[in-house]
């Protein structure tokens, strides 16, 4: 079975701070990987997907994952944090088909200092 | 916005009482999921339709149970609520399978009192 673990639930970094958010998964096979980003009260917006080929994958609001399979790890990585960027987020690991789900960590809340 | 639309945005209802949530995928997506969000369970997967077809199913009680019409809207029924049935309901829609990217719509709050 799929999971995804998140060891860190609740971050603070200062504005203008790098940022590294981790993320370790356990699949089978090929994994697909995600990070989505919940604002309170808001829906889950994806910032970045990672399928095959490059292993660094950029997404947007300047984030930026690395998949690193020896790891078994997807962190997710911003080199500076604003701080609209205040919220919770997911890594989440899907699997190939038409029988597909998402599979979520516990989510990580980052606090941004201003 | 996401595309993913969910009707209604709040519930709030009694224990023993039955809902209906509702959800519209993006134009074009074919596959719907639904998830729920609670504070003890995290995010959770329910249940996928693909074309009007059950295809996969994850942890939904047997109270719970969903379909999706032919013009590819999915509704989620929920009967029998109990104080535990509180949480956020997440619907998302993709074109085909996890090789596509699930919207998610801004959820339904059902709240059971």
């Amino acid at each position: 079975a799929q999971s995804v673990t998140q060891p860190d639930i609740h971050i603070t970094v200062s504005e203008g701070a790098s940022l590294e958010l981790r993320c370790n998964y356990s699949y089978g096979a090929t994994p697909y990987l995600f990070w989505y980003v919940q604002s309170p009260g808001q829906g889950l917006q994806l910032l970045l997907k990672y399928f095959s080929g490059d292993t660094l994958v950029q997404g947007i609001k300047g984030f930026e994952a690395e998949f690193k399979r020896s790891q078994s790890s997807f962190n997710l990585r911003k080199p500076s944090v604003h701080w609209s960027d205040a919220a919770e987020y997911f890594c989440a690991v899907g699997a190939a088909g038409t029988a597909s789900k998402l599979t979520f960590g516990t989510g990580t809340r980052l606090q941004v200092t201003l | 916005d996401s595309g993913v639309t969910q009707t209604p945005k709040h519930l709030i209802t009694a224990t023993g009482q039955r809902v209906t949530l509702r959800c519209s995928p993006r134009s074009g997506d074919l596959s719907v999921y639904w998830y729920q969000q609670s504070l003890d369970q995290g995010l959770q997967f329910l249940i996928q339709y693909y074309n009007g077809e059950e295809r996969a199913k994850g942890n939904i009680l047997e109270r719970f149970s969903a379909q999706q019409f032919p013009d590819l809207h999915s509704e989620l029924n929920l009967s029998s609520l109990e104080l535990g049935d509180s949480a956020l309901y997440f619907c998302a829609s993709s074109v085909w399978s996890a090789a596509d990217t699930q919207y998610f719509g801004p959820g339904t709050r059902l709240t059971v009192l």
